[in-house]
């Protein structure tokens, strides 16, 4: 089975940081994307790690640890059109398993 | 934009009706995938093509679902005889040689 966790919701000010966990449990992995999605929309690639650490890509980076289940996404420099909803999913053989996402509100 | 397109974008039904959505995969992509998302939740695999072959169901694509994709190329979505817990988005996604699906915009359908 999958069990992948994130928290439902996270509020910040522009111009900070937020960090979004995510925890997983999966039958595979092959690698751990992570998607924004604004209301309404389709989602968009942010990000895709496969082995342990960090990536970083401009205000957005990502965290990957593959023995610990876990990987976070930290968005810097937060700005008004940040908020949105964030993805966690695994990818295993050729499809993903998505979290709930975790709806981020960044505030003036 | 992704280069994935979806129509229709919203549908309205009736409860017990038939409705098809179309997927128009980026070109050079062999692999589309259809997902069903609701609301304050991510999206769930349903169904998986590599080229023309279906290669995998879920659980969740119950008999009144059946999805194609003649020639490898568009795909189509079939809802027989519509419930109203079918309501959600559903999205087609698509990938070429690298592991990056790209989400097209939904379909947004309304079961009333």
């Amino acid at each position: 089975g999958q069990n992948i966790d994130q928290p439902t919701e996270m509020t910040a000010t522009e111009g900070a940081i937020v960090q979004i966990n995510c925890t997983y449990q999966t039958s595979g992995f092959n690698g751990l994307f992570w998607y924004q999605q604004h209301a309404g929309e389709a989602p968009t690639f942010l990000s895709y790690n496969v082995l342990d650490g960090l990536e970083e890509k401009g205000r957005f980076s990502s965290f990957l640890s593959r023995s610990k289940g876990y990987s976070y996404l930290l968005l810097k420099e937060l700005q008004m059109k940040d908020s949105a909803s964030y993805l966690c999913a695994v990818h295993n053989d050729y499809k993903l398993s998505f979290g709930a996402g975790t709806t981020v509100t960044v505030r003036a | 934009d992704t280069g994935v397109s979806q129509d229709p974008r919203h549908k309205i039904t009736k409860r017990g009706q038939n409705v098809t959505f179309r997927c128009d995969p980026i070109s050079e992509h062999n692999r589309l995938y259809w997902y069903r998302q609701t609301l304050g939740q991510g999206p769930e695999f349903l169904t998986y093509f590599q080229n023309e072959a279906q290669l995998e169901k879920s659980r969740l694509l119950s008999d009144r679902f059946s999805a194609e994709r003649p020639k490898g190329s568009f795909s189509t979505l079939e809802i027989q005889r519509t419930e109203q817990g079918d309501s959600a988005m559903y999205l087609c996604a698509t990938s070429g040689g690298d592991n990056e699906q790209f989400f097209g915009p939904g379909t947004r359908l309304t079961v009333l």
